[in-house]
């Protein structure tokens, strides 16, 4: 069946550094989700990306969705504290919502 | 945040009893979602629905059923709690299938 792989499953930063987590999907997506998860919080949607090739951001966050719509990445540029948590990506397919595991992002001050 | 409330938010019961947990909303969107989490599988989805009265099976249904006779209301009851479903319940609401959804904020369930 559908399948949306994401990695890496954990990252460990210092503060400032960079983070990119990576989605892919085995089948062509109608759309790219993102969504974030505070410790011991719910998931938040961040935002979605529709067409192929599509960059968005958002201050720090910047977001892709690939040119055959089956691969996304996350980037966040200077990481902060504020940024720990799970980033989740959720591909849309046929009225289908599938989510990504998750990669976990902890940031050390 | 969406207007989705959760109830009980936290939950201690026994193996063998039943369980409802249950999800209201006030933004009346049509799709509900029932999911999981647990560490290394993610969120996994147990039941939907897509209307009153109508549900389907996710990939986790086994040991679960629902309930929707209201637009605003989605019922999650295990029949006879096991330890494996020791988890966090999530409830999810969605205008559309396939797009953007909304959580509520989960509700912890501890089968001892």
């Amino acid at each position: 069946g559908q399948q949306v792989m994401q990695i890496p499953q954990y990252q460990h930063v210092q503060e400032g550094e960079d983070f990119t987590t990576y989605c892919n999907s085995s089948t062509t997506l109608s759309n790219i989700q993102w969504y974030k998860q505070r410790p011991g919080g719910h998931p938040v949607f961040l935002i979605q990306l529709v067409k192929s090739g599509e960059v968005k951001k958002q201050k720090r966050l910047t977001f892709q969705f690939g040119e055959a719509k089956k691969n996304s990445s996350l980037h966040i540029t200077a990481t902060q504290t504020t940024d720990v948590g799970t980033y989740f990506c959720a591909g849309g397919s046929q009225g289908n919502l599938i989510f990504g595991k998750g990669t976990k992002l902890s940031v050390k001050p | 945040d969406a207007g989705i409330t959760q109830s009980p938010r936290h939950k201690v019961t026994e193996t063998g009893t039943p369980v409802t947990l249950r999800c209201h909303q006030t933004e009346n969107h049509r799709y509900m979602y029932w999911y999981r989490q647990d560490p290394g599988h993610g969120l996994r989805l147990i039941h939907y629905s897509y209307g009153v009265k109508d549900t389907d099976k996710g990939e986790v249904s086994d040991g679960y059923s629902v309930s929707r006779s209201k637009t605003e209301d989605f019922l999650l009851t295990l029949e006879s709690a096991t330890s494996s479903q020791t988890s966090v319940y999530f409830c999810a609401i969605s205008q559309t299938p396939g797009n953007t959804i909304y959580f509520g904020e989960g509700s912890w369930l501890t089968v001892v």
